[in-house]
């Protein structure tokens, strides 16, 4: 019960297109939702959050969106750019101070 | 401030050997969590240690173990190391403040193991 899937696993679109990345969970428990951007080379880092008392958050040019009885949240990349390549992962978390990290979904973004 | 640091970042080991990775965390953070990361597994949780004390542990067999110290800086040690062990070990800090579970990851450690 502690799966978070992640679709598609790779994904190529044109620069300034709209990049979607979707995940479902199926622990209830979870109550946090982060979106993880890691380069070649590097550790994740932290893009952006959202908890389930809200359907949707939004920093500049990415946007989560949460539907809490389908258990799916998915992030937007708005006027995606050659420099958001890279392997993006969305978790699931809660009060057991663990993330459980869907599979990656590698995008490329072509100039 | 400075971000989560790892040493080493790169490390060669032979089969059956043991080795030991360290984390410093970010200034402040008092939680540490240890990863794997493999291309066929992804990132899976390993253990999370607060104020030294591990408060959860992942499906990973004995021959993995870590400890925090008083001043929250974190080692993991695997013994008796087997080929499948090769990947990149990752170390998150948290502050962990209320309603906060931000981990924010270093940059790894590789291991591979010959």
């Amino acid at each position: 019960q502690q799966q978070v899937k992640q679709s598609p696993q790779s994904l190529i679109v044109q620069k300034g297109g709209i990049s979607i990345i979707n995940c479902a969970y199926e622990n209830t428990a979870f109550d946090y939702f982060p979106w993880y951007q890691q380069f070649p080379g590097k550790g994740p880092a932290l893009l952006i959050a959202i908890r389930p008392d809200v359907s949707e958050k939004k920093e500049g040019r990415f946007t989560i969106s949460f539907n809490k009885s389908a258990k799916q949240f998915s992030l937007h990349i708005m006027d995606s750019q050659p420099g958001d390549s890279a392997t993006y992962f969305c978790a699931g978390g809660g009060s057991n101070y663990k993330l459980t990290f869907g599979k990656g979904t590698l995008l490329t973004v072509n100039p | 401030k400075a971000g989560v640091t790892q040493t080493p970042r790169y490390l060669i080991k032979t089969r059956g050997q043991q080795v030991t990775l360290s984390c410093s965390p970010i200034s402040g953070h008092r939680s540490v969590s240890w990863y794997q990361q493999t291309p066929g597994q992804g990132l899976q949780f390993l253990f999370e240690y607060f104020s030294e004390t591990q408060r959860n542990k992942g499906n990973f067999p004995g021959r993995f173990s870590g400890r925090q110290f008083s001043n929250s800086r974190s080692e993991m040690n695997v013994s008796t190391l087997e080929l499948g062990d090769s990947a990149l070990y990752l170390c998150a800090s948290s502050l962990l403040a209320p309603g906060g579970y931000e981990q924010y990851f270093g940059p790894g450690t590789r291991l591979t193991v010959t």
